[in-house]
């Protein structure tokens, strides 16, 4: 199984701070690689797909970008609504596999 | 819009089978792959397999022994049945749309809370 994984496990950052969260994989996986937000009590929600394509709706603040190993998500001015959990997610190889999760708070 | 909706026993004994059914409404589950995935409480996310609307399958080897998906594409559902639960089972489960054969999760439902106790 391809390990996905995720640093920081946790932060906290000001409204309006620039975030950016790293997921490494354990082999290259090319793009194939999304990421979701996921709200206390709520289902995943889909941001990023294939490293770098931001969803349809998705605000334009949200953006992923690498490829490889090593990709990178980023919430360009964080706002009091972003308050969640962030998870990377790899389709190269089955069984699809998720990364550990980033918590973001509001400092 | 399509959504969707997950439903069945909220407990589960040890040993015992998880039925779960996923109802899909606003769109045919017909030319999609759809996939489970849980959630067990404060932990991440595991991808448990997928169907295709042929009926085609592909589990998570760690689970493939004890697991069983099937589509009724009458009723526009799909379904889990997961053989000889332990605590380690026990996960809010979600049933989601698959944009390919293993790729995206672009629909989800809102989960269901599965507790295997005795």
């Amino acid at each position: 199984d391809i390990q996905m994984t995720q640093s920081p496990s946790s932060l906290s950052a000001s409204v309006g701070d620039r975030v950016t969260i790293t997921c490494q994989a354990s082999q290259d996986i090319s793009s194939f690689l999304n990421w979701y937000q996921q709200k206390p009590g709520k289902a995943p929600k889909l941001l990023i797909y294939d490293a770098s394509n931001l969803e349809t709706g998705v605000p334009s603040r949200f953006s992923g970008s690498g490829s490889g190993t090593d990709f990178t998500f980023t919430i360009s001015s964080l706002q009091p609504e972003d308050i969640a959990t962030y998870y990377c997610q790899q389709y190269d190889n089955l069984p699809l596999t998720f990364g550990g999760g980033t918590k973001v708070e509001i400092k | 819009q399509v959504q969707l909706q997950e439903s069945g026993p909220g407990l589960v004994k040890p040993s015992e089978t998880l039925s779960l059914t996923c109802t899909v409404s606003g769109g045919s589950i017909s030319s999609y792959y759809w996939s489970w995935i849980r959630q067990p409480p404060g932990k991440g996310l595991e991808w448990i397999g997928y169907i295709y609307s042929s009926g085609s399958t592909n589990y998570n080897p760690s689970l493939k022994s004890r697991v069983t998906m099937s589509v009724d594409r009458s009723k526009n559902q799909i379904s889990l049945n997961m053989r000889s639960v332990t605590a380690a089972d026990t996960a809010v489960y979600y049933c989601a749309r698959d944009f390919g054969s293993g790729s995206y999760f672009d629909y989800w439902g809102q989960g269901t809370v599965v507790t295997v106790s005795s």
